[in-house]
C-alpha cells in the first residue's frame, strides 16, 4: 500500500525567497509522484510528475522536483517566490501496476509574505 | 477545449434528500474518478471507473453511489446515508494506463447539506 506524509501543513515564504515543501513517501512497489497545485474553490492541477528516469523533475511556474529513492522524498521547490504561487500544494503517489488510483497527502498552504 | 465539467458549482440540500453531482469529460478518457475534500483532510478516494459500466470502491464509498453508463460521464449520487455529507467534491479522469498518465480534475462541487 502507498502513503504521502507532507511535513508542514502550512508554510510561509517572503515574496522572492526559496519554496521548499516536503512530501515523503511510502511505497512497496517502484512509485510514481505528482504534485498538484490547487487556487481557492477549484480544481486540481498538475505541477509536476515523476515517472521514470530523470530524478530531478521540472514543472511548470518554475517548480521543480527531486525524487530521492533512498530518503522516499520527492520535495517540491521553486528558487523565487511570487504572490501567485499562494495556494494549496498536493502530493500524491500511485503504484507502477493495477489501478491508476492516487494516494493524496495532506496538502501544504503555502503563504506568500510581500 | 477538452476537459471536464462538473455542476453545478455550488448545491444546497436539505437533510435526508438524496442529491447527485454531474461530472462530464470530453477528453475521451477511459479512467473516471470522484474524490472528496474535507479542510485538512486532502483528498479521499469515494469511487472510481477504469471502464464503461464498470466501477470499483474507493476508501470512503459508503453513503455514495456512481454509475458509468456512458464513457463520457460518472456521476455520483450522495445519498441520506451518507453521515456527513457537506464537503468539496472533485472529479476526475486519466487515459488507459500506459505508465505515465496523471489525472486530470474537474473545477469541483460544492455540497452544503443543512
Amino acid at each position: 500500500a502507498q502513503s504521502v506524509t507532507q511535513l508542514g501543513s502550512h508554510v510561509s515564504v517572503s515574496e522572492g525567497a526559496l519554496v521548499l515543501l516536503r512530501c515523503n513517501y511510502s511505497s512497496s512497489v517502484p512509485p510514481y509522484l505528482f504534485w498538484y497545485v490547487q487556487y481557492p474553490n477549484q480544481g486540481l492541477q498538475l505541477l509536476l510528475k515523476y515517472t521514470t528516469g530523470a530524478t530531478l523533475v521540472k514543472g511548470i511556474n518554475g517548480f521543480e522536483a527531486e525524487f530521492k529513492k533512498s530518503e522516499t522524498s520527492f520535495h517540491l521547490t521553486k528558487p523565487s517566490a511570487h504572490m501567485s504561487d499562494a495556494a494549496e500544494y498536493f502530493c500524491a503517489v500511485r503504484a507502477l501496476q493495477g489501478a491508476q488510483k492516487l494516494v493524496f497527502g495532506q496538502g501544504t498552504r503555502l503563504t506568500i509574505n510581500p | 477545449d477538452g476537459g471536464i465539467t462538473q455542476s453545478p458549482k455550488y448545491l444546497f440540500r436539505k437533510e435526508g434528500q438524496n442529491v447527485t453531482l454531474s461530472c462530464e469529460q470530453n477528453l475521451n478518457h477511459d479512467a473516471m474518478y470522484w474524490y472528496r475534500q474535507d479542510p485538512g483532510q486532502g483528498l479521499r478516494l469515494i469511487y472510481y471507473s477504469q471502464i464503461v459500466n464498470d466501477f470499483q470502491k474507493g476508501d470512503i464509498a459508503e453513503g455514495y453511489s456512481v454509475s458509468r453508463e456512458k464513457k463520457e460521464s460518472f456521476p455520483l449520487t450522495v445519498t441520506s446515508a451518507q453521515k456527513n455529507p457537506t464537503a468539496f467534491y472533485l472529479c476526475a479522469s486519466s487515459r488507459p494506463d500506459r505508465g505515465l498518465s496523471e489525472q486530470y480534475f474537474g473545477p469541483g462541487t460544492r455540497l452544503t447539506v443543512t
